[in-house]
């Protein structure tokens, strides 16, 4: 069974600092990570995707990958208010569907 | 360029009933997949179509049901329904599936079933 691993927060931080999300996954032939975010009410929106281990950098928003840990993260900098959501980490294995966590819950306080 | 769209974005059934829900994935994507979330399991895989066939599976009764149309549109059917099925029902498009590596999906507004 193909697992991934959020912590449920809430996760709360300053207007203005870093918020780091972390995600592990099972299955270590796992080729594609992606970050979504999904505000109360609305149905999940793509944030960022990685492939690769290191470091992808998109705006306020840095994706942090290390397979041999089976780890990914996503960094938010300056967090805004408008920032507080549930983000999800997504998994793919090559020739299956895409895995979920339960996502973090993410509270920006201004 | 129009999004993912769902019909109907709200509705409420009463146990026993059959409900389905319908899915226009982006154009031009032929993939179309189906997801449960609830608050307690969050987003969980129902099924996977592409160019009409279903391609994966998730683990979910018979009960639950899906096709595709030759123009990408999809359906999921849920017969006999259960207090538990009350959930948000996302579908999401891509250009050539979830299988494929480096894919992205993007998700419609979702359908909120709720069944009493």
């Amino acid at each position: 069974q193909k697992e991934v691993e959020q912590n449920s927060g809430p996760l709360s931080v300053p207007e203005g600092a870093i918020a780091s999300l972390n995600c592990t996954y099972s299955d270590r032939v796992s080729q594609s990570f992606f970050w979504y975010r999904q505000y109360s009410g609305k149905s999940p929106e793509l944030i960022m995707s990685i492939y690769s281990n290191g470091d992808k950098e998109d705006g306020r928003f840095t994706a942090q990958l290390n397979k041999a840990s089976q780890y990914v993260s996503l960094l938010i900098r300056d967090s805004q208010p408008s920032d507080s959501a549930t983000y999800l980490c997504a998994v793919n294995s090559g020739n299956t569907p895409l895995v979920f966590g339960k996502g973090t819950r993410l509270s920006v306080i201004a | 360029k129009a999004g993912v769209t769902q019909t109907p974005r709200y509705l409420i059934k009463t146990r026993g009933q059959q409900v389905t829900l319908s899915c226009s994935p982006i154009s031009g994507h032929r993939s179309v997949s189906w997801y449960q979330q609830t608050p307690g399991q969050g987003l969980q895989f129902l099924f996977e179509y592409f160019s009409e066939t279903q391609r994966n599976k998730g683990n979910f009764p018979g009960r639950f049901s899906g096709r595709q149309f030759s123009n990408s549109r999809s359906e999921m059917n849920v017969s006999t329904l259960e207090l538990g099925d009350s959930a948000l029902y996302l579908c999401a498009s891509s250009l050539t599936g979830t299988s494929a590596s480096g894919n992205t999906i993007y998700f419609g507004e979702g359908s909120w079933l709720t069944v009493v």
